[in-house]
């Protein structure tokens, strides 16, 4: 009965080069969420995406910053040409669908921890 | 612009009292209010939730209120205990959706 997995926990990138992190939804789980947590901040909305479909990138930076969720396979966010900015942790979160009568709460991963060089 | 604050970024208490965590927003569209829990290096926890038609949620040691005509929401946990020690973050959300807006979260330190 696994959880939502991230992985990896840890990423090092040098400034410039591109950062691919993933997360797999709790099975069965067709909606993701990522969010970023800035140091001393609280985490921040980026993207919303179901199975082949973005519902919602109002939180994502315009430019370097892509995210998708396949039909098979794990949701991944992809960072282009990182900087010391972007060097934060990244949460997923993931549900069954929308509002549910008993207003499931998202359950989130454990995060990846990105660090620019 | 944020839309969900927490305006104590710590709070001190000693274990067995009373720990007291405040939480306000701006948005009148939330409807739907959440309180998670965070360790070091681990993802957030759920905790207790309540929805805008109660004022009060209560979940054994845990119990959110919730002031919809002051936008303020509180969770109260007793008696807390040395493992309650974490970060605290409140939640809101809209009827469309999941979407959760984070509070700036409240470091809690239980002392022994």
């Amino acid at each position: 009965n696994a959880g939502v997995m991230q992985n990896p926990r840890h990423l090092v990138r040098r400034r410039g080069q591109e950062a691919r992190l993933r997360c797999s939804p709790v099975k069965g789980h067709s909606h993701v969420y990522w969010y970023r947590q800035l140091p001393e901040e609280g985490l921040k909305f980026m993207v919303y995406l179901q199975k082949e479909n973005i519902i919602d990138e109002s939180g994502m930076p315009k430019e370097r910053f892509s995210a998708e969720f396949p039909k098979e396979g794990p949701s991944i966010l992809r960072i282009q040409q990182v900087v010391r900015g972007d060097s934060a942790a990244y949460f997923c979160a993931s549900s069954p669908l929308l509002r549910t009568a008993d207003n499931s709460p998202l359950h989130f991963g454990n995060g990846t921890r990105l660090t620019v060089t | 612009d944020q839309q969900v604050k927490q305006n104590s970024p710590s709070l001190s208490v000693q274990e067995g009292r009373i720990s007291i965590l405040n939480c306000d927003y701006t948005n009148s569209m939330f409807d739907y209010f959440l309180w998670y829990k965070k360790y070091p290096a681990e993802g957030p926890t759920f905790l207790i939730s309540i929805s805008s038609i109660k004022d009060k949620n209560e979940d054994g040691r845990f119990t959110v209120f919730l002031n919809k005509s002051a936008k303020h929401l509180s969770l109260h946990i007793v008696p807390s205990q040395p493992g309650d020690s974490a970060v605290y973050f409140c939640a809101a959300s809209k009827m469309t959706g999941n979407m959760l807006t984070f509070g700036g979260g409240t470091r809690l330190m239980v002392k022994p």
